[in-house]
């Protein structure tokens, strides 16, 4: 069955830089969801998207954005990284926010 | 605001112990419940769920019992194997909003042959 796709699997910039993380979610899901995880932490909620509009935010810094796109991807806009954002982002999907979310492997992002 | 508290970790057990991970919540309502296992290098799997109380969850012989009257989760296996350990998480689905999952910190499990 077809899993959400996440790119890159890994990524290293540096302190300042952008970066820019893409999540694929299951085909037919209308939801996108991002998540951050610490080295040794529990996945933090950063921003959801339903059928494309912008549907809950957490703690997500103001140098990040995010958009769903017309077939469903959804981009992940880093921008003025920090140290402390190194971490694993996850982005999962689900049929309507009813449902249960399936999770991508990941993004593990390293800021030197 | 809703939370979700697990035993800490890290645990570790022999092969073929039976396998009690505790995980509470505090939500408005009555959310869904969920537990997600994570190997290591990889992402998060759903393990199973509940979406409502006295429901049992299970999976590759793992259960959960949703108890509404002690707002308990906890995840029991009557005997574990080597390819359990990993880390797991408890998680709790907000009704309201976009519904989003609220994760336990999280018990890394190690079993020993």
């Amino acid at each position: 069955a077809a899993g959400v796709i996440q790119s890159p699997r890994h990524l290293i910039k540096e302190k300042r830089e952008t970066a820019t993380l893409k999540c694929y979610p299951i085909p037919r899901h209308d939801t996108v969801y991002w998540y951050q995880q610490g080295p040794g932490q529990d996945p933090q909620f950063l921003i959801s998207f339903y059928e494309k509009m912008q549907s809950d935010k957490g703690s997500i810094p103001d140098r990040f954005s995010a958009q769903q796109f017309s077939d469903y991807h959804s981009e992940l806009n880093m921008s003025s990284l920090e140290l402390g954002d190194s971490a694993l982002y996850f982005c999962a999907s689900s049929l309507s926010r009813r449902y249960e979310q399936y999770f991508g492997p990941g993004t593990r992002l390293t800021v030197t | 605001g809703n939370s979700v508290t697990q035993m800490e970790g890290p645990v570790t057990l022999s092969e073929e112990a039976f396998l009690t991970i505790n995980c509470t919540y505090t939500a408005t309502g009555y959310p869904s419940l969920f537990w997600y296992v994570q190997y290591p290098g990889e992402g998060l799997q759903l393990l199973l769920k509940a979406t409502k109380a006295d429901d049992k969850g299970s999976n590759k012989g793992f259960e959960a019992t949703y108890r509404k009257e002690t707002t308990s989760f906890h995840l029991e296996k009557g005997s574990v194997q080597v390819s359990d350990s990993a880390v797991y998480f408890c998680a709790l689905r907000e009704i309201q909003g976009a519904q989003k999952l609220v994760f336990g910190q999280g018990t890394r499990l190690t079993i020993n042959p």
